[in-house]
Parts: C-alpha cells; structure tokens; sequence
C-alpha cells in the first residue's frame, strides 16, 4: 500500500523567511499533487508535478519532485499571512486514487 | 466552468439512519472520486467512478456504497450511521483523460451523526 509521509505536521512561519515542506512517498508514482485547505474549506488544486525533476512555481511557492528519492518538497518564499492554511501532498498510485499525506498546518506570524 | 458541486453542504442524523450525498461534477469529467476527512484519519479514499463503473474502492465497511449515473453525478449512501461516520465527505471530479489527471474537490458535505 502506498504510504506518503507529510513533515513537518505544523510549521509556524515568521513573515518574510523562507521554509519548506517536504512530501515522502513508498511506491513509485506518475503523479503528485499539493493541495492547500483553508480552515473549513475544501481543497484547492496548487501544483500538478509529472516527471522527474519537475518544478513549477506560483508566487511565493515552488514545488519540486525527485522521483528517484520519492520526494516532493514545497517551498515558500518570504511567507506572507495569507499563506497560513493547512498544505497537502497526494500521490496518484495508477490505481484511480490518490493517497494523501497527513497535511501541514502552516501559521504565518508577524 | 461551474466547479465540482455536492448537496447537501450540512447535514445532522442520529445513529441507526441512513444518508445519501450528491455530486455534481464539472462538466466534461467522467471520473468521480469520494473521500472522507477526519481530524484523526486525515483523508481517507473512498471509491472512484468512471462511466458508472466502479474502479477502485477504499478500505471502508459495507455500510458505505456510491454510485454513478450515465451524466456522471454520483451518490453516496452510508447506512446504519456510526458516531465515527462524523466527517467531511469531499467528492473529487477529473477529465481523466490526460496526462495531469488533476483532480478537482467540490466544497464537501458536512455530516454530524449524534
């Protein structure tokens, strides 16, 4: 069973500094996703990764996938308040399913 | 393009009832996926459908069922509630007929079983 490990769990950031998520995953994969969930809300599509060595990036976040490590990290540059939400890793595993990390709770303070 | 839609947003039944959610997704997806989100489990799969058949189903118990109609909306009914069936149920749609298979989440039905 695909196994996908979130850390860290919560992650107090401090506005203008710069952090990272990081995404592990058991079985080899096609496809990774990060989501960002704002309290109360449903998910909101943030990256789609393909293939090794993928980046892509959107404002103050970058994702990044090494598929030979199975690894996925989520980068944020010079965090900002409304950064503050709760960020997920899912992995497709070719089996019409997406198996999702536990989630980090990002809090931005000034 | 209207997003991914689910009825109803809240809903609130007792323990032994039975409930039936609905999804609506965009238009143009086939793929339908359901998932459960709990502050103790994270988010859990539920099933998937594509062209009203059932392609993978999750680690849940019998009480748990979905179905898919020819325009793609989907259904899921969970029988005998169980205190622990209190959840998020978030319905995901997809074109699935791409590379990106990008999955996008309607905005969750709340349930409450007291």
């Amino acid at each position: 069973e695909l196994k996908v490990e979130q850390n860290p769990l919560f992650l107090s950031m401090q506005e203008g500094k710069n952090y990272t998520i990081y995404c592990n995953y058991s079985t080899t994969s096609d496809r990774l996703y990060w989501y960002r969930q704002d309290p109360g809300k449903s998910l909101e599509s943030l990256f789609v990764l393909l293939s090794n060595g993928a980046v892509k990036q959107e404002g103050r976040l970058m994702a990044s996938l090494d598929t030979k490590a199975r690894l996925s990290t989520l980068h944020i540059t010079a965090a900002v308040h409304d950064l503050s939400a709760t960020y997920f890793c899912a992995v497709d595993g070719n089996d019409y399913k997406l198996s999702f990390g536990a989630g980090t709770t990002v809090t931005v303070r000034a | 393009k209207a997003g991914v839609t689910q009825t109803p947003r809240y809903l609130i039944k007792t323990r032994g009832q039975q409930v039936t959610l609905s999804c609506s997704p965009i238009s143009g997806h086939r793929s339908v996926s359901w998932y459960q989100q709990t502050p103790g489990q994270g988010l859990q799969f539920l099933f998937e459908y594509f062209s009203e058949t059932q392609r993978n189903k999750g680690n849940f118990p019998g009480r748990f069922s979905g179905r898919q109609f020819s325009n793609s909306r989907s259904e899921m009914n969970v029988s005998t509630l169980e205190l622990g069936d209190s959840a998020l149920y978030l319905c995901a749609s997809s074109y699935d007929q791409d590379i990106y298979n990008e999955q996008f989440f309607g905005p969750g039905t709340r349930l409450t079983v007291l």
